[in-house]
């Protein structure tokens, strides 16, 4: 089975700070990756999904992640967070075949003081 | 609109109280799945339904049933709900098939167990 770890529960910045949040998987096969936040009380919504071609992707809001095969990571990136992206983030892998489910990480709640 | 609904949204209960939370989607969806989110465990898979009549245990099914009668709905049932079933709830649904599909989540049902 697919497991997904998340490497910081908590990340506190400053506006306008670069933000990278790590995410390693665990799957022996293909896979297809994905990123969800999570904004107080509300829930979940996709920010970017990777599933082939260009391990580069971009998502919503001004996010990206890239898909590194060879460290079984899929790290999420932003250039300069607003106070607006405080949220929790997930982490989610899911095996390319048919018939597969989700696997969530734990999360990272990200705190962007004004 | 597309949508994954819940109800109820939030629900206080005792232990043993038989209750059942409702999820219903409008996209046609063939796959559904219960999470269950609790502080510093992220989200964990209670069950899942890839079709209907088809359903399969997830991470933590115990104490929880479903059932998929219909396409569009998939129903939590806590026959004897517990303490340790306090917990933040969503439903969710994709197309069937390969992990490609983009999960869509409800809105959650916050659930108190006394």
């Amino acid at each position: 089975a697919q497991s997904v770890s998340q490497h910081n529960h908590h990340v506190i910045l400053s506006e306008a700070a670069s933000l990278e949040l790590g995410c390693n998987y665990s799957y022996g096969g293909t896979v297809n990756l994905f990123w969800y936040v999570q904004y107080p009380g509300q829930h979940l919504q996709l920010l970017l999904k990777y599933f082939s071609g260009d391990p580069l992707v971009k998502g919503i809001k001004g996010f990206e992640a890239e898909f590194i095969k060879s460290k079984f990571s899929f790290n999420l990136r932003k250039p300069s967070v607003q106070w607006s992206d405080t949220a929790e983030y997930f982490c989610a892998v899911s095996p390319n075949s048919g018939y597969s489910t989700l696997t969530f990480g734990k999360g990272t709640m990200l705190l962007v003081s004004p | 609109e597309a949508q994954v609904t819940q109800n109820p949204r939030y629900l206080i209960t005792v232990t043993g109280k038989k209750l059942t939370v409702t999820c219903s989607q409008n996209m046609n969806h063939e796959y559904m799945s219960w999470y269950r989110q609790d502080p510093g465990l992220g989200l964990r898979q209670i069950y899942y339904s890839m079709n209907v009549e088809v359903t399969d245990k997830g991470d933590v099914p115990e104490g929880y049933k479903v059932s998929r009668k219909e396409k569009r709905n998939f129903p939590l049932i806590l026959e004897s709900p517990s303490p340790n079933q306090t917990s933040l709830y969503f439903c969710a649904s994709k197309s069937r098939g390969a992990g490609t599909g983009e999960l869509f989540f409800g809105e959650g049902s916050r659930l108190t167990v006394l």
